[in-house]
Formats: C-alpha cells, structure tokens, sequence
C-alpha cells in the first residue's frame, strides 16, 4: 500500500505552546489529505479536510484558528495545533486518499500530544 | 442516529472460529466501504475495501455488502490471537467525507 509518513510520534508540551504535526505521502502524489483526533478508547473523529493550493475544510466544532491546516505542496499537510491546552492531548493522525483503481485511505502513524 | 454504527464488544471467540463484525451507515448515498484493524497505540490499517453489492473475499477475510439494508459486514475464519485488535468500519459518504464508527473490540481466545 500507499506510504504516509507522519511525525513526531510523539510530543509532549508546555500549555500554551504551539505544536506542528507533518504529514508526508511518500510514494505517491496527495491531493486531499484528512485529519482525524482519537481519544484514549474512541474512535476517529474527523477533524477536517485538507486540499492541495486551497483553505482546509472543517468539521463543525473544530476551531480553525487553533488547529492550523496547511497542504502547500501535493506531498505535504502539516497541523499546527496553537495555544494547546490539556484537552488538547490526544492521538493526531493524518491520511492521504488514494485512487487506484478505486479510492482508499491510508494512514500516517500517528502523533501522540500530551499538553502539560 | 450516528452515521455509522457497529455491534457493541467487546467480542471474543476462540481460536480457530469464525469472528463476526458488523456495520451499519445512515448515508443512503455512501459508495465505498472499508474495514481497517487498529492496535492499541498505532494507527489504523486497512483490511478489506468494498465498493458493490455483495461478497469480497481476501485470504481469511470476507466483506459483505448490502446497500439496500445500508448494512456492511466483516468475517474473519479460522480467528488468531493475532487478531485481537479494534476494528474500525469506515464509510465514505455522499458529501465525500470518510467518517468512521465507534469500533469493536475482538477477543481471539487462544
């Protein structure tokens, strides 16, 4: 399957700060990449949906001002979470959709953000 | 009612059975279709994909399609330990968003 790299792993953080998560497809060319939020025991919450060359759509709820979405190359989306704060902890994780033959999604590894 | 729903687990079978997993989604509209397993701590990995009415067969997995009963199913023969894991069922819907359930927890008792 298609490679989507994603880093960090893991970050831990000082409330307050700012934290940017990348999001890389490694072997193939990503026009619309997606993050999704997961809280310990829950499943994956959309968080929005990013385009290539244009703004990312939200998911009602999300603040778009605190969770930065940038795709400005076909290979590359990075969220910026700003001011993060304890409830921000949770488990960050992008996609990338893939056309062969028919769509798939694949995912990156994961960024684990712990807020002090 | 939430978009897309799975039978509540945890589920636990022994090894060698037949585990059952099942999906339902609220998008009439909803072509594509998809299965991924997920460990604790990693992210999701997907399993099956399935785009039409009917049965997919991939080694020990089978997916299942119903559009009409908006109903979409995974088994898993001859269950190994190595298939405990949550597994997510996914569905792209017709406002082209990918909105997974809440999972099931699988069991497979050695």
């Amino acid at each position: 399957g298609a490679v989507v790299s994603q880093h960090p792993s893991w970050v831990i953080c000082k409330s307050g700060t700012s934290v940017k998560i990348e999001c890389r497809s490694l072997d193939f060319q990503a026009t619309t990449m997606f993050w999704y939020r997961q809280f310990p025991k829950q499943s994956l919450m959309l968080m929005a949906t990013s385009n290539e060359g244009s703004k990312a759509t939200y998911e009602q709820g999300v603040e778009k001002d605190k969770f930065l979405i940038n795709h400005a190359s076909l290979t590359l989306s990075t969220l910026t979470v700003t001011s993060a704060h304890p409830e921000d902890s949770s488990f960050y994780i992008c996609s990338a959709r893939v056309f062969t033959h028919n769509e798939k999604l694949f995912f990156g590894s994961g960024t684990q953000l712990s807020v002090l | 009612q939430k978009e897309v729903e799975q039978n509540s687990g945890p589920l636990s079978v022994p090894e060698g059975a037949i585990a059952s997993l099942n999906c339902t989604y609220s998008d009439r509209g909803s072509q594509s279709f998809f299965w991924y397993r997920q460990y604790s701590g990693k992210s999701p990995e997907l399993i099956m994909s399935i785009y039409s009415n009917g049965d997919k067969e991939d080694g020990r997995f089978t997916a299942q399609l119903n559009k009409a009963s908006q109903y979409v199913s995974l088994l898993i023969r001859d269950s190994q330990p190595s298939d405990s894991a949550t597994y997510l069922c996914a569905v792209k819907t017709s406002y082209d968003k990918v909105i997974f359930g809440p999972g099931t927890s699988l069991s497979v008792i050695p």
